[in-house]
Formats: structure tokens, C-alpha cells, sequence
């Protein structure tokens, strides 16, 4: 079946580093993808990682892949309060078109 | 580039009545793909549309359908409405490549309320 689960909340301080979990169902997973929505927006594309990878850097942010768990997570270092809002997990298989997305981690920064 | 763009920004209708949400896709791209989002939730795939066909459906009734024109852009029409399809309607177009997969660019959303 198709199910992506992640926690709902996460607060950290700002400056320390934010690690956010979640775990899939499908192991044809090809792609997997973070995205972060702020408030009164849409989505916006963050990180991505094939699922052959075990692990992708972009600036402040960490993705990890356990593909043996279909567990990934998210570490953002350095959090900022710009940072707060609100982190879906996804994930598209292959030969398939439709992006199955987690129910979603409120990040709150505190200053 | 205006990005992706959908109209209107927010809509109330009651029970029964139908429904047109508009989007029109990022320059460039040729697939539009249509969600759903309730308050609390990530969103629900709908459908996606590609060459003017829907190409693959999620888990929706009949009632939600859709159509994409030759410039790529798109509407999804909802009849019959209920109160459970009160949510923000979210419409991303994307077109694929082997690099990222499926990168998808989202616009606003519709938040439409049935009352």
C-alpha cells in the first residue's frame, strides 16, 4: 500500500539543529522528496533524493535515506525562525505520476 | 515568470452547487496535477493531467473531474458539493525529468468552503 507517516510537531531553539523523521510504505519508491509550507502558501520543493542515494547535502540541509527501514529524515542546522512552518515528506514511485504526501511536521522555532 | 497561478483565491458555495477552479502552469512545463488539502492534512492527490488527458486518478468519486486545454492550462470541477469538500485545492505543474523525478511547482491553492 501507499502511506507516508510523519510526527506532527517539532520545537527547537533557534540556532540548534531540527532532524525530521518519516517513514514510507512503498518500496518502489524511485523518488523522495521534502517540501515546506508556509502559512496562506502552497508547496515548495526543498530537497529531493533518489532512492539509490543514502544521503544528500544542500546548505543547511541534510537529507537521510534508510532504504531498508524506508525511513528518511531531514536535519536542517542552524535553525532560524524563518525556518518555522510546516515540513511534508513524499514520495513518487516508479512508473507512476502521483506524489503520495505525509500529513505533514509543524516546526516551531523558538528565538 | 509568473509561476503558477490559480484562480479564484477563495471561494463559498453551499451543498449541491458546482464548482470551477483555474490553473494555469509554470512556462515550460506540460503536466498539471490537482490536490487536496484539509485543514491539518498534506495533500491528496487528485488527478493529474498530461497531453490533454488525465493520465493517473487518486482516490476521488466521479463527482471531481477535470480537463486540460492545449496551452496546459487546467480546471477541476466539483459537482454536487459537499461539506467535506471544503479544503485548500492546490494545482502544481511539473514536467519530468530523470534528474529529479517528478519536481513540482505549486500554486497558491483555491480555499473553497461549502456551507
Amino acid at each position: 500500500g501507499e502511506d507516508v507517516e510523519q510526527s506532527l510537531f517539532l520545537s527547537v531553539r533557534e540556532g540548534d539543529s531540527s532532524v525530521i523523521n518519516c517513514t514510507y510504505t512503498d518500496s518502489s519508491s524511485t523518488y523522495l522528496y521534502w517540501y515546506k509550507q508556509e502559512p496562506g502558501a502552497g508547496l515548495q520543493l526543498l530537497t529531493y533524493i533518489f532512492s539509490n542515494m543514502d544521503m544528500k547535502q544542500d546548505q543547511r540541509l541534510t537529507v537521510l535515506l534508510n532504504k531498508k527501514d524506508k525511513h528518511l529524515s531531514l536535519r536542517i542546522a542552524d535553525t532560524q525562525t524563518g525556518d518555522s512552518a510546516i515540513y511534508f515528506c513524499a514520495e513518487i514511485n516508479t512508473g507512476g505520476f502521483k506524489t503520495i504526501f505525509g500529513a505533514g511536521t509543524r516546526l516551531f522555532v523558538k528565538a | 515568470d509568473a509561476g503558477v497561478t490559480q484562480s479564484p483565491t477563495h471561494l463559498i458555495k453551499t451543498r449541491g452547487q458546482q464548482v470551477t477552479l483555474r490553473c494555469s502552469p509554470k512556462s515550460g512545463h506540460d503536466t498539471v496535477s490537482w490536490y487536496q488539502q484539509a485543514l491539518g492534512q498534506g495533500p491528496q492527490f487528485i488527478f493529474q493531467y498530461y497531453e490533454e488527458e488525465e493520465r493517473q486518478r487518486g482516490n476521488f468519486p466521479d463527482r471531481f473531474s477535470g480537463h486540460q486545454f492545449p496551452n496546459y492550462s487546467s480546471e477541476l470541477n466539483v459537482n454536487a458539493l459537499l461539506l467535506g469538500d471544503s479544503a485548500l485545492y492546490l494545482c502544481a505543474s511539473s514536467i519530468w525529468s530523470s534528474r529529479v523525478g517528478n519536481e513540482q511547482f505549486f500554486g497558491p491553492g483555491t480555499r473553497l468552503t461549502v456551507l
